[in-house]
């Protein structure tokens, strides 16, 4: 219950196209949605996040849609650009006064000029 | 502010040694986290402290690792004695409360041998 199931493993796109990323949850304490983007050799940092009052947040070219009903949660990049190419991770973060974050497995996102 | 700073960068080391990482968290946070990154299971959560307080350490793999925090501004992560199977990237993360975002260091790559 406390997984974070991400996909895909890995993603190419060429450049100016759409990465779409997934995440699936199963517990419905998790109140706080985040995506990480990781940089080879730097630690990642908060790319978007989402809370589950709303559906959808929009950051520029990044997006995520979140269905609460399917428990499940989506980052889109739009015009994918080389500069994009990194690892994203999906997380959650347990409801209450817990903080600790629950990450997926990460997306190697390669976008292809 | 400098972010949150980790040492070593890098540490090679043999079997049997203890290793000590280090984490100085953004002035200010309560939250720090400690966590292992390997290409198999992702980004895993060691043990986090709340205030200086451990809250969780669930993750901590086995009785070899310890994991300490004397004040806000200092912890620090010990494995005795370390193992091949230890080697990754480990990185710290503060946070301002529960609800806030996380901030990584630049992790501390570590190799066993």
């Amino acid at each position: 219950q406390q997984q974070v199931k991400q996909s895909p493993q890995s993603l190419i796109v060429q450049k100016g196209g759409i990465s779409i990323i997934n995440c699936a949850y199963e517990n419905t304490a998790f109140d706080y949605f985040p995506w990480y983007q990781q940089f080879p050799g730097k630690g990642p940092a908060l790319l978007i996040a989402i809370r589950p009052d709303v559906s959808e947040k929009k950051e520029g070219r990044f997006t995520i849609s979140f269905n609460k009903s399917a428990k499940q949660f989506s980052l889109h990049i739009m015009d994918s650009q080389p500069g994009d190419s990194a690892t994203y991770f999906c997380a959650a973060r347990n409801g209450g006064s817990q903080g600790n974050l629950i990450f997926g497995k990460g997306t190697k996102l390669s976008v292809k000029p | 502010d400098a972010g949150v700073i980790q040492s070593p960068r890098h540490e090679v080391t043999e079997m049997g040694q203890e290793v000590t990482l280090r984490c100085k968290p953004i002035s200010g946070h309560d939250y720090l986290f400690w966590y292992r990154q390997t290409m198999m299971r992702g980004l895993e959560l060691l043990i986090y402290f709340n205030n200086n307080v451990p809250i969780d350490d669930s993750g901590m793999p086995e009785d070899r690792f310890s994991a300490k925090m004397p004040n806000a501004s200092f912890s620090t992560l010990k494995i005795q004695p370390s193992e091949p199977r230890d080697s990754a990237v480990y990185f710290c993360a503060s946070s301002l409360a529960a609800s806030t975002e996380a901030f990584f260091g630049q992790g501390t790559r570590l190799t066993v041998v």
